[in-house]
């Protein structure tokens, strides 16, 4: 079956520090990885995903994600935080198709980090 | 703007009605997915459909029932509402039937139970 974990409710940085979103997955097949970042009532937007290529994956706004496959890792990281960066941030794991049952479902999505940036 | 629109933005009914949600996809996609978005329960995957047929069923209640067109818009209905049913509702859409392929959601239907 296909979990993932993000590990930290809620995570609190000052504008120009680093960012660290962290989330852990559990997966039987080799796993797709997305982040996903939702603003105060919008939509949710793609930042990056891994789809066994790179480990390394750069996303949109500066964002970036390393899959490290011996830890079930795959942490979120900015260099520095800007005031716009403030949101909710969703890892998820893609489901391959014909492999669901019971609850699980195409994507499946963790609890959400809330970034809240600091001037 | 991801191209995928959701039509009504909110919607408030009673218990016990039904109500119909509308999604149109991108240009091209041919998959339509729905999730759920509630505080207790977080984001979950209802259900998909790919070129007018139901491809993945997730947490899909049985009041709940959804349909993909021709024209490849879709609705999700749910009917006898209980209060718990106010969530946000999106609905996603992507080229082909792949966990690879990115899925593109629209802004969502706020739906509020009263």
């Amino acid at each position: 079956a296909q979990s993932v974990t993000q590990l930290d409710s809620h995570v609190s940085v000052s504008e120009g520090t680093p960012v660290l979103l962290r989330c852990n997955y559990s997966s039987s097949y080799s796993p797709s990885l997305f982040w996903y970042v939702q603003h105060p009532n919008k939509g949710l937007q793609l930042l990056l995903k891994y789809t066994s290529a790179a480990t390394l994956v750069k996303g949109i706004n500066g964002f970036e994600a390393e899959f490290k496959k011996s830890e079930t890792s795959f942490h979120l990281t900015k260099p520095s935080a800007h005031m716009s960066d403030a949101a909710e941030y969703f890892c998820v794991v893609s489901v391959p198709p014909g492999n669901y049952g019971g609850s699980q479902g195409n994507l499946i999505f963790g609890k959400g980090t809330k970034l809240s940036v600091k001037p | 703007d991801s191209g995928v629109t959701q039509t009504p933005k909110h919607l408030i009914t009673a218990t016990g009605q039904r109500v119909t949600l509308r999604c149109s996809p991108r240009s091209g996609d041919l998959s339509v997915y729905w999730y759920q978005q509630s505080l207790d329960q977080g984001l979950q995957f209802l259900i998909q459909y790919y070129n007018g047929e139901e491809r993945a069923k997730g947490n899909i209640l049985e009041r709940f029932s959804a349909q993909q067109f021709p024209d490849l818009h879709s609705e999700l209905n749910l009917s006898s509402l209980e209060l718990g049913d106010s969530a946000l509702y999106f609905c996603a859409s992507s080229v082909a039937d792949s966990n690879a392929y990115e899925q593109y959601f629209g802004p969502g239907t706020r739906l509020t139970v009263t």
